[in-house]
């Protein structure tokens, strides 16, 4: 089955720098790679997502990359601020036929934005 | 409103016993998933159903089992509870490969 590592598992940042979260998956048929963001008592929420066919995707702050040789993706975001502190999970996922909409995450990293 | 519930929110149940936690979306999604996340974060997969009559188990082994008679419901069973089963269960539903899952609040259960 998929296996998706996710590095590092803390990540401390001043506010304003960049912050980048890695991970790898190890089924090649994984298609679909969201991120999820859960804040200390909240339910996880998708920040955002890119599909195989796609290298980068970019939504304000934040972008993902996808290097489909590598099986990797990175999600980037820039000018952190102290509302980004929380938890960011990666996942990976295949499409079409039964047992293939499984959704593995990450281990998840923890982001602490320093004011 | 459209969403996904969790019943109880929160549990705390002696060993041996058997428990039920409620997870029902009104969103229509034929895909729904049970996640156990420790109190570490990581998030484990422990079941999965992609329509009404299919379940699957996931990647962490687990004593649970799960049901899936209606779209919109997909209750996890432990017919006997033990403290290692304390932790936050998760209900998370989707439609589409491709598409957000939206997560429930989440039951904490506690074994004791």
């Amino acid at each position: 089955g998929e296996n998706v590592e996710q590095h590092p598992s803390t990540l401390s940042v001043q506010e304003g720098d960049s912050a980048v979260i890695k991970c790898t998956y190890s089924d090649s048929a994984s298609n679909y790679f969201p991120w999820y963001k859960q804040e200390l008592g909240k339910r996880p929420q998708l920040i955002i997502d890119i599909r195989s066919n796609v290298g980068e995707k970019k939504d304000q702050r934040i972008a993902v990359t996808l290097n489909k040789t590598a099986k990797h993706f990175s999600l980037h975001i820039t000018e952190t601020q102290p509302e980004d502190s929380a938890v960011y999970f990666c996942a990976a996922s295949k499409g079409s036929g039964g047992s293939n909409y499984k959704l593995t995450f990450g281990k998840g990293t923890l982001l602490t934005v320093n004011p | 409103e459209a969403d996904i519930y969790q019943t109880p929110r929160y549990l705390v149940i002696g060993t041996g016993k058997k428990i039920t936690l409620e997870c029902s979306q009104t969103m229509g999604h034929d895909k729904m998933y049970w996640y156990q996340q420790d109190p570490g974060m990581e998030l484990h997969l422990i079941h999965y159903s992609y329509g009404v009559n299919s379940t699957e188990k996931g990647d962490l082994s687990s004593e649970s089992t799960v049901s899936r008679i209606r779209t919109e419901h997909f209750p996890l069973t432990l017919e006997s509870a033990r403290p290692s089963h304390t932790s936050q269960y998760l209900c998370a539903s989707k439609t589409g490969w491709s598409t957000e899952a939206f997560f429930g609040q989440g039951t904490r259960l506690t074994v004791v």
